[in-house]
Parts: C-alpha cells; structure tokens; sequence
C-alpha cells in the first residue's frame, strides 16, 4: 500500500506570491491533515479535513486554506507569502478520527 | 507542542539502550505516539500505545506509560547508527482530534 504522497517535494517562492501544495492520502484514509514545522515553534497543527468538510483549525491566519476533494487528496494554500512561511509542511493521513497518523515526507517550502 | 514536554538531546554508545522520556498533559489521551523523523524526511510512526496499556513492546521497543504521573518513555536495545534522528512524542486529546507534538529529542548514537 502506497504511503502518504506530497508534491512537490520542495519549493522556492518569493514574498508575495501564493503556493498550493498536493496531498494523496493512503488509500482506504478519510481523514487528511496539515502540520508546518520550522525549528523554532515545532510542529503546528493547520488543519484536518475529513469527507471534504473542515473539521479542525490551528491558530493560523487566514492566508492559509486547504481543501479536500471527493478522492480525499488535498490541496493546502498560503497566500501573501511571508519570509515566516518558510517551512516544512506535512501532510498526515488517518481512517479516521482518533486512528493512527501517517505523514508523508513533506514539502519544504523557501520564502525568498 | 508546548504543552508535550521532552528532553532536547540525547547521546548513547552504539550497543546501548536509549531511553527518551516524555510528560504528556491529558490524562485522557486515547493514544500515544513516538515519531522518528530522520534529516530531510517526513514523521514515520514508531510505535503507540494505547491509554489502557503500561507497556507495549515491538522489536527493539519498548514503549511505558505511567498514566498516574502522565509520563511516557521509549527503549531502544540495542541503539545502532541508524537510530541516529530525532524523536518526537505526541498525544490526542481528548477534546481534540489533532495531534500535539513535543519539541523532538534529538539523538546522536556514537561509535
């Protein structure tokens, strides 16, 4: 069984502009979530979608958003990037609330 | 992950047992996770456990819970260079489905 898939692996964007990073959940998972890590504030939960719907938020602004669609991939956007954003971004999936939590291997993201 | 507390740095011979220790802060966290994250890498499962459990062991793991002083600790036997990564514990609230992460141990196995 494939695991969690993110794409791209890495990316270089500058102050500004917006990004959309991919999700594919493993197969069978319902549940898709969002993690950006950076080495000073750790790991930080953005998000989990569930059946296309929002389930969950972090203490994030709103320049962040994500999506899920009828396939349960997902789709994470920051908009306005900021150098801040500059981080690893992980994408986890489950099969369901409360279920075991697998990450992909995450993109990291360059804010120039 | 502030509210996940772990101790930063950890080094151990190679050969020796490692033990990376944990507090967690809500007793009614249905699961308990350690998370190896090797450079450049994503979060891989360890190993979990679950609330109504002391010990779980898999392998070269050994996972105890001390539910009373809310307290997790993980065993590596037989620590080898390729356990060499930081590990992160996490929990599930109980009024959360999201996962909170300490800040990651980071240890270093030397020969």
């Amino acid at each position: 069984k494939a695991g969690v898939t993110q794409t791209p692996r890495y990316l270089i964007k500058t102050r500004g502009q917006q990004v959309t990073l991919s999700c594919s959940p493993i197969s069978g998972h319902r549940s898709v979530s969002w993690y950006q890590q950076t080495p000073g504030q750790g790991l930080q939960f953005l998000f989990e979608y569930f059946s296309e719907t929002q389930r969950n938020k972090g203490n994030f602004p709103g320049r962040f958003s994500g999506r899920q669609f009828s396939n349960s991939r997902s789709e994470m956007n920051v908009s306005t990037l900021e150098l801040g954003d500059s981080a690893l971004y992980l994408c986890a999936s489950r099969i369901n609330a409360n279920e075991k939590l697998f990450f992909g291997s995450g993109t990291q993201l360059s804010v120039l | 992950g502030e509210d996940v507390e772990q101790s930063l740095f950890l080094s151990v011979r190679e050969g020796d047992s490692s033990v990376i220790n944990c507090t967690y802060t809500d007793s009614s966290s249905t699961y308990l996770y350690w998370y190896k994250q090797e450079p450049g890498a994503g979060l891989q499962l360890l190993t979990y456990i679950f609330s109504n459990m002391d010990m779980k062991q898999d392998q070269r793991l050994t996972v105890l819970l001390n539910k009373k002083d809310k307290h997790l600790s993980l065993r590596i036997a037989d620590t080898q260079t390729g356990d060499s990564a930081i590990y992160f514990c996490a929990e599930t609230p109980s009024d959360d489905y999201k996962l909170s992460f300490g800040a990651g141990t980071t240890v270093t196995v030397r020969a």
